[in-house]
């Protein structure tokens, strides 16, 4: 069992519709949660990072944290064009001050 | 802002070459991390560093070494290239200590290395 799992995609999404992507982690001591942006050819960019259950908003971006069921989400509202890239779901397992990344799932937001 | 910096963004070199890729970072940042990053296989991280002259293996390091001299600069050695090392190759930092926003990684822009 992959440590973060992502669903690879591509997502395809309508422009001004919400995306939704989908991570879960396999250590239950895990601490702290992020999401990356990567844009082709380019290096991941921290777009959003949660530190305990629930909700946290960032402008059209909320990150989701289910401590419990050991799954966090990013959820893109009023996509753009420019939000078509591949977002990878990083996670601090416990203890250790590094990060453990999914394989990233691709977003397509096409007009 | 964080600034980390590669010395390449692109490079060409022969098997068995020694290569070097040098990464600094300009926030005094103690961490310092190499992955390795190819299709299908996300980012995988070779070395990682907690303070200079300090060094540990992460899930990759076979064939690959590295230096950490100054607190700004962590070098990635590949002693011999070989072709199944070509790939993007990203450097990050990030402040120390298990307090969760000390763990957000900053990112360079990547080399991309080609062994033929």
């Amino acid at each position: 069992q992959k440590e973060v799992e992502q669903n690879s995609g591509p997502l395809s999404v309508p422009e001004g519709a919400i995306a939704s992507l989908n991570c879960t982690y396999s250590d239950r001591g895990s601490q702290s949660f992020f999401w990356y942006r990567q844009y082709s050819g380019k290096s991941p960019e921290l777009i959003m990072s949660i530190y305990s259950n629930g909700d946290k908003e960032d402008g059209r971006f909320t990150a989701q944290l289910n401590k419990a069921s050991q799954y966090v989400s990013l959820l893109i509202r009023d996509s753009q064009p420019s939000d078509s890239a591949t977002y990878l779901c990083a996670v601090t397992p416990g203890g250790y001050n590094k990060l453990i990344f999914g394989a990233g799932t691709r977003l397509a937001v096409h007009p | 802002d964080v600034k980390v910096t590669q010395s390449s963004r692109y490079l060409v070199k022969r098997t068995g070459e020694k290569v070097f890729l040098e990464c600094v970072q300009d926030m005094d940042h103690e961490n310092m991390f190499w992955y390795r990053q190819d299709p299908g296989l996300g980012l995988r991280l070779i070395y990682f560093s907690y303070d200079v002259k300090m060094k540990e293996k992460g899930d990759i390091p076979e064939g690959y070494s590295v230096s950490r001299e100054k607190k700004e600069r962590f070098s990635l050695i590949l002693e011999s290239a070989s072709t199944n090392q070509t790939s993007m190759y990203l450097c990050a930092s990030s402040l120390p200590g298990l307090a969760s926003s000390r763990s957000e990684q900053f990112f360079g822009p990547g080399t991309r290395l080609t062994v033929l």
